[in-house]
């Protein structure tokens, strides 16, 4: 049972633009989310990540909403560059501290 | 400082065989967990170790196992592989049990195929 969700397999943006990502959640004990990137014949990289004490958590370009109500997040890249181009990958944890992982989307950043 | 090094990177093995992966987390890191990725499932948690201990398991049949020595190092062992068994394994490491986003750090993960 896939308890968390990433419903948009693939996403293409133009360079300059906001790529927007989502990503949904069943499971109401999760307290932690994060966002990981991953390159081909790369191990993921974490991006950043949020709290449920928070809605909005910022670094850079990189921005996560989360929406506890719709049990939803999303994370906006703005702009976006070349080298964003990777699979994003949601993750949410509970008290369970098990990480469960969304099925990832893949961003194609064009020139 | 050294990554997280997962071993062998590739291999191919027959359906019933058994399979031993190898991770050396980062030195100082006492916590491993083991994930496979195969495509349209994204990253599915198999277990997590931390001091030789299993903390946590996932959804997995009893043919997969792992275990931690004592040096933090983990292996995960898949018996009477089956085609579907096919995948990326990763493991990741972290200073402490559990986790907390940006101190896990993955491997670059074993791709494993079943024929």
């Amino acid at each position: 049972d896939q308890q968390v969700k990433q419903n948009s397999p693939s996403l293409s943006v133009q360079e300059g633009r906001i790529s927007i990502l989502n990503c949904d959640y069943t499971n109401s004990m999760f307290d932690y989310f994060l966002w990981y990137k991953k390159y081909p014949a790369e191990g993921p990289t974490f991006l950043i990540s949020i709290s449920s004490i928070k809605d909005k958590n910022e670094d850079g370009r990189f921005t996560v909403f989360l929406n506890k109500s719709a049990k939803h997040l999303s994370l906006h890249i703005v702009p976006s560059q070349p080298g964003d181009s990777a699979v994003y990958f949601c993750a949410a944890s509970g008290d369970d501290y098990k990480l469960s992982f969304g099925a990832g989307t893949t961003v194609t950043v064009r020139a | 400082k050294a990554g997280v090094t997962q071993t062998p990177r590739y291999l191919i093995k027959t359906r019933g065989q058994q399979v031993t992966l190898s991770c050396s987390p980062i030195s100082g890191h006492r916590s491993v967990s083991w994930y496979q990725q195969t495509p349209g499932q994204g990253l599915q948690f198999l277990f997590e170790y931390f001091s030789e201990t299993q903390r946590n398991k996932g959804n997995f049949p009893g043919r997969f196992s792992g275990r931690q020595f004592s040096n933090s190092r983990s292996e995960m062992n898949v018996s009477t592989l089956e085609l579907g068994d096919s995948a990326l394994y990763l493991c990741a490491s972290s200073l402490q049990a559990g986790f907390s986003g940006n101190t896990i750090y993955f491997g670059e993960g074993s791709w494993l195929t079943v024929v």
